[in-house]
């Protein structure tokens, strides 16, 4: 009965590499979102989608590519890894763009070695 | 460049007391605030949310808006030591999107 999931939790791979991670919510909400939050606990908006559009997508570099295949799913494609890129990453959904009570997943650490 | 502010802390409260939590905003024309509470190595969870018209309550937790100043507080009544946590402070901006602060860790002693 999870709301937000995530997976992986953790994941540790060499600089360089291509990972992704995945995102599932089944409250039925119609908008979700990418964060990224550092060592410093600052939270970051990546990318939001709305009904499969794209309709948030800060400055980050184009290693980052977001896929909504749906409403129900948003995944996050990493290209090239760096040092810089290790974080804990946040999904998120909310009930539409308007309404921000937004509810996240557990988060997956990433760790570039 | 649209800013919310919060001390990061520690915020160090005796158990039972009131712990007060402060986040400033520059967008004057924001309207709607919000809290959510982070335990380490966890998910922000929201607490509570508040619009400009007005004040909330809800059991323990109250959040207030000072307009003319520009800042948001959250006060916890009867501190408990699970109240320790990051409080993360969040203002809608003007394109709908989630303006974040820092957060303030709060630890609350038995």
């Amino acid at each position: 009965d999870t709301a937000v999931s995530q997976t992986p939790k953790y994941l540790v791979t060499q600089m360089g590499n291509d990972k992704s991670i995945k995102c599932e919510q089944n409250l039925g909400h119609d908008t979700m979102y990418w964060y990224k939050q550092d060592s410093k606990k600052f939270l970051k908006i990546m990318f939001s989608y709305n009904n499969k559009e794209l309709i948030i997508n800060e400055t980050v570099p184009n290693r980052f590519s977001p896929k909504s295949p749906d409403k129900a799913h948003l995944n996050l494609h990493i290209n090239s890894l760096e040092l810089g890129d290790s974080a804990v990453y946040f999904c998120a959904s909310s009930p539409a763009a308007t309404y921000n009570e937004q509810f996240f997943g557990p988060g997956t650490r990433l760790t570039v070695l | 460049q649209k800013e919310v502010e919060q001390n990061s802390g520690p915020l160090s409260v005796p158990e039972g007391a009131i712990a007060s939590l402060n986040c400033t905003y520059s967008d004057r024309g924001s309207q709607s605030f919000f809290w959510y509470r982070q335990y380490s190595g966890k998910s922000p969870e929201l607490i509570m949310f508040i619009y400009s018209n007005g004040d909330k309550e809800d059991g323990r937790f109250t959040a207030q808006l000072n307009k003319a100043s520009q800042y948001v507080s959250l006060l916890i009544r009867d501190s408990q030591p699970s109240d320790s946590a990051t409080y993360l402070c969040a203002v809608r901006g003007s394109n709908y999107q989630l303006i974040w602060g820092a957060g303030t860790k709060l630890i609350i002693k038995p």
